[in-house]
């Protein structure tokens, strides 16, 4: 099945602490991307990748880092992460050029307390 | 920024009805989409629609998009209690990097 895994669903941190949330796609999508979302500010993009060792800044991606080795993996790293990266996060492929449908993954919910 | 902005931000009808959203943008586009969110879930793509396309269908899914007036309308007819979710617009730029900016969303329940 043609699909966007994230991981985990959930996760519980303290602040300060490094984390990575995994993403991971099947389907050979050149395009890949972060998204924040939280209540009455709808999603925002946080990092893109357009091919491996290609990434590129959205609209919020101070305090976090990406990373593209790998076609299929596009991790999200928050080296020191606060209280205000608490949020719902979407990992979303799409293929290059002009097909611009995405497929999201599930999300990650995360809490920094 | 955002892009997409969405109207109404909740909307209420029973099933059966139809439900229209609207959805208005700011600058020329090269498409627009649609996407629907079950509670706390992923964005599913529901449709899309290109900037030289003034109406597409999909199943009960009837989108329409006016340059002009930089604005489209998503149409749910008889709609079904499995409708009860959020949508999206998202609007894409022209270029191969271009990425899909959201409006904040409209919730729709129906009612059984």
């Amino acid at each position: 099945e043609a699909q966007v895994t994230q991981n985990p669903r959930y996760l519980i941190t303290v602040t300060g602490k490094k984390l990575t949330v995994t993403c991971s796609q099947n389907m050979n999508h050149e395009y890949m991307s972060w998204y924040r979302q939280d209540p009455g500010l709808g999603l925002r993009q946080i990092y893109y990748s357009m091919n491996v060792e290609v990434t590129d800044k959205g609209d919020v991606p101070e305090g976090y880092k990406v990373s593209r080795k790998e076609k299929r993996n596009f991790p999200l790293i928050l080296e020191s992460p606060s209280p205000n990266q608490t949020s719902l996060y979407f990992c979303a492929s799409r293929s290059g050029g002009a097909a611009i449908r995405y497929t999201f993954g599930s999300g990650t919910r995360l809490t920094v307390v | 920024s955002q892009q997409g902005e969405e109207d109404p931000q909740a909307l209420s009808i029973q099933e059966g009805e139809n439900a229209t959203m609207n959805c208005s943008y700011k600058t020329s586009i090269n498409n627009l989409q649609w996407y629907r969110q079950n509670s706390g879930r992923g964005l599913v793509h529901l449709i899309l629609i290109r900037s030289n396309e003034r109406e597409k269908h999909s199943g009960r899914l009837r989108v329409t998009l006016d340059t002009s007036k930089k604005s489209s309308s998503l149409l749910i007819t008889a709609s079904r209690a499995a409708d009860t979710a959020s949508y999206f617009c998202a609007t894409s730029l022209t270029g191969a990097n271009s990425k899909l900016t959201f409006g904040k969303g409209i919730t729709l329940s129906v009612r059984p």
